[in-house]
């Protein structure tokens, strides 16, 4: 399809395993973000990435979080250790930016991973 | 980002117009107007967003007043499938803060 994608659709992992969640943003698209939403919360932002520049980091909660973007496409968000207050629903958005977006750089969404840590 | 405020919720009749109101009192100069929506379970989908004009597409139309301190989101044939949390958004076009700051939205019920 022509959206952003992600997977596994949901994750269940004990406390304390390590977990990968991956994400496929639209095709040419430069920009990419990680954002997570727990349960009846809004979003909070986790990462960007913007083409060859230094991710901004500034939004992961420990250094259990992070995150690589190989090839400036496909990105892989990787929690170690997992504990039960990470349960949520992980969001990727990419959107395209620099000189071809003009003034705005809509974000589009994928459908999310929903994690449960037991 | 400047601060966005929200009715909490809202009931619309099927079929008739919704009208979703968004407060931005403090919203600087460079800054756009977007509009999300999430349906329950899925993430977030981008709906419209403008600067100053008023601006329409194939799912809504955005309303700016003229001095930019509100706007409202009108989805012109509401239908059930409409039921879902409308966010408001402002964001500069540029600068380092890129990523999107939503708060507690608008949860739009239709009603049958």
């Amino acid at each position: 399809g022509a959206g952003v994608s992600q997977s596994p659709s949901n994750k269940v992992t004990e406390k304390g395993k390590d977990v990968e969640l991956r994400c496929d943003p639209i095709s040419g698209h430069t920009a990419l973000y990680w954002y997570r939403q727990s349960l009846g919360q809004g979003l909070e932002f986790l990462i960007y990435f913007q083409g060859n520049s230094a991710p901004d980091k500034s939004g992961l909660p420990s250094d259990r979080f992070s995150a690589e973007r190989t090839g400036g496409s496909v990105s892989t968000l990787t929690i170690q250790r997992t504990q039960q207050e990470d349960s949520a629903v992980y969001l990727c958005a990419s959107s395209l930016e620099g000189r071809l977006a003009g003034l705005t750089d809509t974000q589009y969404f994928g459908p999310g991973t929903r994690l449960t840590v037991l | 980002d400047a601060k966005t405020t929200q009715p909490t919720s809202m009931d619309c009749a099927e079929g008739r117009a919704a009208n979703l109101p968004c407060n931005h009192s403090t919203i600087s100069g460079n800054e756009y107007v977007y509009w999300y929506r999430q349906i329950h379970s899925q993430g977030p989908q981008y709906i419209i967003h403008g600067l100053k004009n008023n601006e329409t597409n194939e799912m809504a139309s955005l309303i700016i007043t003229e001095d930019r301190k509100s706007s409202t989101l009108i989805l012109p044939h509401a239908t059930l499938r409409d039921t879902a949390v409308y966010y408001c958004i402002v964001r500069p076009h540029s600068g380092s803060a890129r990523q999107l700051t939503f708060g507690s939205g608008t949860q739009l019920t239709v009603l049958p």
